[in-house]
């Protein structure tokens, strides 16, 4: 049972590179997030999707696309990266977004952006 | 959403209970308590939830006062591996808003 698993673990890109960050999870929850942290900030959310078919932005969704692929997988794409969106981006998963299930975090990709 | 507050960092010795504080003065009756922490970079871990009663789980105590404006989390006998940011987060009944602040970062100390 590994829980929330992301790949890549590490990123480089060039600005206005495009590139998709992968999350899947294997405990059968049906709502899936991806928060970015910057250094010295807490969690910002980008998207999230509350169940497979749906996707609904976040505080902070320019610059970014996602993709419910089916229950276990929710992807970040980047088309054109920029400076900015230099971060660490961490994929969550919970049972639901109505009830107080708490979110189960992957370990992150960290993303460069030159 | 209630905002939480937390001091921005603590120490505490190694085999001693780790008590840390939020306020959440603006808390209203259909919002949880969350505690998250996050060690070195890993991502946020979540360690226990509470509405008004207090919860004990297998990781730590979580204390709300009557009135609901603060909490402390309790780690009853810290470890160097407790060392982390310790995120105190409220939630709405019902929604996805997870609102992270900065947390308190907690330093074990041996």
């Amino acid at each position: 049972n590994a829980g929330v698993t992301q790949t890549p673990k590490f990123q480089v890109l060039k600005t206005g590179q495009s590139m998709t960050l992968q999350c899947a999870q294997d405990m059968n929850h049906n709502s899936m997030y991806w928060y970015r942290q910057d250094p010295g900030m807490g969690l910002r959310l980008i998207y999230y999707s509350a169940s497979e078919g749906t996707t609904d932005k976040g505080e902070v969704p320019n610059g970014y696309n996602v993709s419910r692929l089916n229950k276990r997988e929710f992807s970040l794409r980047l088309e054109s990266a920029a400076p900015s969106q230099t971060s660490v981006y961490f994929c969550a998963s919970s049972r639901g977004t109505t009830d107080n299930s708490p979110l189960h975090f992957g370990n992150g990709t960290r993303l460069t952006v030159t | 959403d209630a905002k939480t507050t937390q001091p921005t960092s603590m120490d505490c010795a190694e085999g001693r209970a780790a008590n840390l504080p939020c306020n959440h003065s603006t808390i209203s009756g259909n919002e949880y308590v969350y505690w998250y922490r996050q060690i070195h970079s890993q991502g946020p871990q979540y360690i226990i939830h509470g509405l008004k009663n207090n919860e004990t789980n297998e990781m730590a105590s979580l204390i709300i006062t009557e009135d609901r404006k603060s909490s402390t989390l309790i780690l009853p006998h810290a470890t160097l591996r407790d060392t982390a940011v310790y995120y105190c987060i409220v939630r709405t009944a019902g929604t996805y808003k997870y609102i992270f602040g900065t947390g308190t970062r907690l330093k074990v100390l041996a």
